[in-house]
């Protein structure tokens, strides 16, 4: 089974920082991940697909990059709402394992 | 616009079975298959596994054989979860959500794009 592995767990940065969260496969997934974000009480909300698309309605604050094995989701200025947890998930093969999540607090 | 709408809350006693069910709408529900994910209290995500809306052919995570049945009535568009023997650790949020394009020979891999709202499932004496 395929590992994703998620830095940092958790972050807290201020309105306007640019974020950035890092996602790794324990093996090459191509760009076959995709990112969430998760507000509380809330279903997940899909992002970001094929590594870098982003889903239509999607802010272009968010960016993701990366193939392989190394991924990221960058934020580029940091607004209110963007607070949650955020998951990658990697669709290469089965099972589809989710990361382990990033817990983000606006200061 | 595509929405899956999820059955409501439910609340089991040990041993019990319960049914989710997740109506899809908006959109052809045989072409897309639908996926389950699990969410225990304070927890992270967890893929459970996934059924072709073309077949109807389940595919489980390991953790998740045995007791746990995914099930399709395509006559209203709608995917089941079913968890039977239930025990204190299935309380959790469980998601439905749409995945890949499936023809009737392939799948075409893809992300989880649509979710359902979640069912919370509490399970207690």
């Amino acid at each position: 089974d395929i590992q994703m592995t998620q830095s940092p767990s958790s972050l807290s940065a201020s309105v306007g920082d640019r974020v950035t969260i890092t996602c790794r496969a324990s093996q090459d997934i191509n760009n076959y991940l995709a990112w969430f974000q998760q507000k509380p009480g809330k279903a997940p909300k899909s992002l970001i697909y094929s590594a870098s698309t982003l889903q239509s309605g999607v802010p272009s604050r968010f960016s993701g990059s990366g193939s392989g094995t190394d991924f990221t989701l960058t934020i580029s200025s940091l607004q209110p709402e963007d607070f949650g947890t955020y998951y990658c998930q990697h669709y290469h093969s089965f099972p589809r394992t989710f990361g382990q999540g990033t817990n983000l607090e606006i200061k | 616009q595509v929405q899956l709408v999820q059955s409501g809350s439910e609340l089991k006693k040990p041993g019990a079975s319960v049914k989710v069910s997740c109506k899809a709408s908006a959109y052809t529900f045989t072409n897309y298959a639908i996926h389950w994910v699990r969410q225990a209290p304070g927890q992270g995500l967890e893929w459970m596994g996934w059924i072709n809306t073309n077949t109807g052919n389940p595919t489980y995570a390991q953790g998740f054989t045995g007791r746990f049945v995914f099930s399709l009535d395509s006559s209203v568009s709608t995917a089941h979860l079913q968890i039977s023997s239930l025990k204190a650790e299935d309380t959790a949020i469980y998601y439905c959500a749409r995945g890949e394009y499936c023809s009737t020979t392939t799948c075409f891999a893809s992300s989880l794009e649509y979710w359902g709202q979640g069912t919370l499932v509490t399970v207690s004496s």
